[in-house]
């Protein structure tokens, strides 16, 4: 079955950086793309991207450019989110999630609680 | 873009059927039918209920529907039960490698 299991919930320091995995099994990954959601503590869903997983290509949605790197390895069929210069308004769930078709999410990791404080 | 626009909250009796709108532009849920529903419950990941506007993935629950008129989607929850108690989200690819979420609706089983 489809599974895709993220790292493990992370403390860091305003200014330090984080790096989440995204470990897909079940599916072949380089069919399928990649999205990376967030989810603000008491927020909806945010859209941040997503990574064409044949060809390494990433999209930044607004809002998401700059500090955010999304990124692959495939030979371990995973994908990774990198943010750098942390603020504490990074703090939130991140989510990544298989694209079904043009974008839309169908499976889910587990997400990753990303904390964001001196 | 800007998020599609969701009722904060609405409320059935067990039994009884609910419906969440999502208003978009003609540039996301009016220009594609590629529109897609979320559940999510309290401290867990979404699930996808309904995508390309109308279609149930396997295993989900036949007493949820999804339509689409213009540029408002609609999900209906019929023969609500108190499993059906969840934050609802809406979402829509809007071109170019663009995709936007709803603000989100929170569903009562009364």
């Amino acid at each position: 079955q489809v599974q895709l299991v993220q790292s493990g919930s992370e403390l860091k320091k305003p200014g330090a950086s984080v790096k989440v995995s995204c470990k897909a099994s079940g599916y072949s990954f380089t069919t399928y793309g990649i999205n990376w959601v967030r989810q603000a503590p008491g927020q909806g869903l945010e859209w941040m991207g997503w990574i064409n997983t044949k060809t390494g290509n990433p999209t930044y949605a607004q809002g998401f450019t700059g500090r955010f790197v999304f990124s692959l390895d495939t030979s371990v069929s995973t994908a990774y989110l990198q943010i750098s210069t942390l603020k504490a308004e990074d703090t939130a769930v991140y989510y990544c999630a298989r694209e079904k078709n043009y974008i839309q999410p169908d499976h889910w990791g587990q997400g990753t609680l990303v904390t964001v404080s001196s | 873009q800007s998020a599609l626009t969701q009722p904060p909250s609405a409320s059935a009796s067990p039994g009884q059927s609910v419906t969440i709108s999502c208003t978009g532009t003609s540039s996301d849920v009016g220009g594609y039918n590629y529109v897609s529903w979320y559940q999510q419950n309290p401290g867990k990941a979404p699930k996808l209920m309904i995508f390309d506007v109308s279609y149930r993935p396997s295993g989900v629950s036949n007493r949820f529907s999804g339509s689409k008129s213009g540029n408002t989607a609609s999900l209906t929850v019929s023969g609500l039960q108190a499993e059906d108690e969840a934050d609802y989200y809406c979402s829509s690819y809007a071109g170019s490698n663009n995709f936007v979420f709803g603000t989100g609706t929170k569903v009562t089983v009364l």
